[in-house]
């Protein structure tokens, strides 16, 4: 079975700053797809970015982008120019094609201070 | 698009009794999901449906937990009786699946209480 770990429940960034979010995950599959989702106060799951393992080239979108490291099977989330907006709660996700469900980590909570 | 729509946003319900959660996919979309989401456990995958058919229920709590999806545009998660253990954020999602894995795309959740 997949297993998504998130090691940080909390974190903190200044308005402007730059803020980088861990996630590692465990697989024997050789062909899956990553994701990060937001869920902020209102508790709508909003999808922030995905990454397809078969892609070396990182996924970015806008000011989101994620530094995949297949080997050590890590996902990490990196926020640039974070905004209030940003805050709320990161879940990483794990899919392989075998099973369309994804398997979400415990979450980080993200807190942004003016 | 309307996205996918749960009802009702909240429930509260006293132990014992049945509760029904609603939910309506994205029109097109294949797969359904069913996630619980608590502080203790996280989301949860309870079950999903592709085309209709329920094919992985492994995470369906016990007997009490029953889904079904009768058409491709309306599934129920009901639970009878519900106790106060129950008491969870539950989250509908679909997905188009292809041959690749699919974003889901979640409705707002329903908050079920159960006193």
């Amino acid at each position: 079975a997949q297993t998504v770990t998130q090691s940080q429940p909390e974190m903190s960034v200044q308005e402007a700053e730059t803020v980088t979010l861990s996630c590692t995950y465990d697989t024997s599959e050789s062909d899956y797809y990553l994701f990060w989702y937001k869920q902020p106060p209102s508790r709508q799951m909003i999808l922030v970015i995905r990454q397809e393992a078969y892609k070396q080239q990182n996924a970015t979108e806008n000011r989101f982008s994620v530094n995949f490291q297949k080997a050590a099977k890590s996902f990490s989330l990196k926020i640039s120019d974070s905004q209030l907006g940003d805050a709320a709660m990161y879940f990483c996700a794990f899919g392989d094609t075998g099973r369309r469900a994804l398997t979400f980590g415990s979450g980080t909570r993200l807190q942004v201070q003016p | 698009d309307a996205g996918v729509i749960q009802s009702p946003r909240h429930e509260v319900t006293e132990m014992g009794q049945e509760v029904t959660l609603r939910c309506k996919p994205i029109s097109g979309h294949n797969s359904l999901f069913w996630y619980r989401q608590t502080m203790m456990r996280g989301l949860e995958l309870l079950i999903y449906f592709n085309n209709n058919v329920p094919i992985d229920d492994s995470g369906m709590p016990e007997d009490r937990f029953s889904a079904k999806m009768p058409n491709a545009s309306f599934s129920t998660l009901k639970i009878q009786p519900s106790e106060p253990r129950d008491s969870a954020v539950y989250f509908c999602a679909s997905s188009l699946s292809t041959g690749k894995v699919s974003p889901l795309h979640f409705g707002n959740g329903t908050r079920l209480t159960v006193t």
